[in-house]
């Protein structure tokens, strides 16, 4: 069964403090998405990985992916209140056009 | 606003009602994409559109879904003699087909299903 997991799903974190949220993939997959989502809002996209050891850096949200590992993470560095929401990962199945979203990681900084 | 916009934003309708949910992509944007979302889940994919031409259609979707998009544009989903249990966010997005891999999906709003 195809499955995308994330660790941890749920995470409470000081302002100012790191770390990181990893995504687990049991597809093959070059390309690895994430995504934020605020309470009843719809989704946000933050980045896109399209490589075996992609790095790309957004203000204190920082993704990478290892596609031999077929695993992403996504570090925080000094955690801000305006970061708490839920992060999903998502990966698409080669050959399809289908995608898969991780269980999601509800992420709550307190200030 | 040329984001993804989708109609209603909230549905109550009672078991066994059909309901109808309609979703305008970002123009130009030849792929478009359905899912689901229940509470505390992350989405689930249900079917996939290339212009007007359905592609790719998940397990998910049972013989009361039905989906289109006629002239590769809107896209309407359609669900037939509702169940309790397809209450959920039903999300839309679309991406616009480039050379190379795949590019990242822009969600509209949702569509909240209540089935009473």
């Amino acid at each position: 069964e195809l499955k995308v997991e994330q660790n941890p799903l749920f995470l409470s974190m000081q302002e100012g403090k790191n770390y990181t949220i990893y995504c687990n993939y049991s597809t093959t997959s070059d390309r690895l998405y994430w995504y934020r989502q605020d309470p009843g809002k719809s989704l946000e996209s933050l980045f896109v990985l399209l490589s075996n050891g992609a790095v790309k850096q957004e203000g204190r949200l920082m993704a990478s992916l290892d596609t031999k590992a077929r695993l992403s993470t996504l570090h925080i560095t000094a955690a801000v209140h305006d970061l708490s929401a839920t992060y999903f990962c998502a990966v698409d199945i080669e050959g399809t056009y289908k995608y898969i979203f991780g269980t999601g990681t509800r992420l709550k900084v307190l200030a | 606003d040329t984001g993804v916009s989708q109609d209603p934003r909230h549905k109550i309708t009672k078991r066994g009602q059909n309901v109808t949910f309609r979703c305008d992509p970002i123009s130009e944007h030849n792929r478009l994409y359905w899912y689901r979302q229940t509470l505390g889940q992350g989405p689930e994919f249900l079917t996939y559109f290339q212009n007007e031409a359905q592609l790719e259609k998940s397990r998910l979707l049972s013989d009361r879904f039905s989906a289109e998009r006629p002239k590769g544009s809107f896209s309407t989903l359609e669900i037939q003699r509702t169940e309790q249990g397809d209450s959920a966010m039903y999300l839309c997005a679309s991406s616009q087909i480039m050379q190379g891999p795949n590019v990242e999906q822009f969600f509209g709003p949702g569509t909240r299903l209540t089935v009473l």
